[in-house]
């Protein structure tokens, strides 16, 4: 069956260090997104990538990076620049321009810094 | 900008209840509009959808209708069960912005047996 894999689940990480979180989807998606969510809060937007080798910063892009070089894959690095990075992040996709589809969303990678 | 604002949670509800979540939403044109569910440590799965004005999207004993009039899209279920108990994401969609969704903050339900 498609859909997207998000590895690992779980992630620690001490402080100063980066982090790659992984993404992978095999729905043949152009469109790839990445959320942040914090406790209690909605997602914010970090990263999205419409078509391979292209990607735009949303709302909280300081302290991240991201990468397209697969139509299949959109890794998250966190860096030792984001101040606060214990959250759960969630990776999405969609048919590009295909507005009235919705998203299909990764199980989630918990980071939490130690 | 455009926006979606839903109730503030949490919400309570003994089974059997009747659940109504209230969404509303700002932007201009003919946005498409969703509800999302996530239950605790997991992705956020579609519920249902609506694609242009009047439409009923409805899935698992859910329903929302989408109201231009009254720009809304409120969720409603009949029965609760226990098994509900969730957060629940009302979304909208322009195909004029890349078609990025914006959510709403989220409501949580709670479903007491």
């Amino acid at each position: 069956d498609g859909g997207i894999t998000q590895s690992p689940k779980y992630l620690f990480r001490k402080e100063g260090q980066n982090v790659t979180l992984s993404c992978e989807q095999n729905l043949n998606h152009d469109a790839m997104y990445w959320y942040r969510q914090d406790p209690g809060q909605g997602l914010r937007l970090i990263y999205y990538s419409q078509i391979v080798n292209d990607f735009q910063k949303g709302d909280i892009a300081e302290g991240y990076s991201v990468s397209r070089e697969k139509k299949e894959s959109f890794p998250l690095t966190v860096t030792s620049a984001q101040k606060n990075p214990t959250a759960f992040y969630l990776c999405a996709s969609r048919q590009h321009r295909v507005t009235t589809d919705g998203y299909t969303f990764g199980s989630g990678t918990r980071l939490t810094v130690v | 900008g455009d926006s979606v604002t839903q109730m503030e949670g949490p919400v309570t509800l003994s089974e059997e209840a009747f659940l109504t979540i209230n969404c509303t939403y700002t932007a201009t044109g003919y946005p498409s509009l969703f509800w999302y569910v996530q239950y605790p440590g997991e992705g956020l799965q579609l519920l249902l959808k609506a694609t242009k004005a009047d439409d009923k999207g409805s899935n698992k004993g859910f329903e929302a209708t989408y109201r231009k009039e009254t720009t809304s899209f409120h969720l409603e279920k009949g029965s609760v069960q226990v098994s509900d108990s969730a957060v629940y994401f009302c979304a909208l969609s322009r195909s004029n912005q890349g078609g990025k969704l914006i959510f709403g903050q989220g409501t949580e339900l709670s479903v007491k047996p």
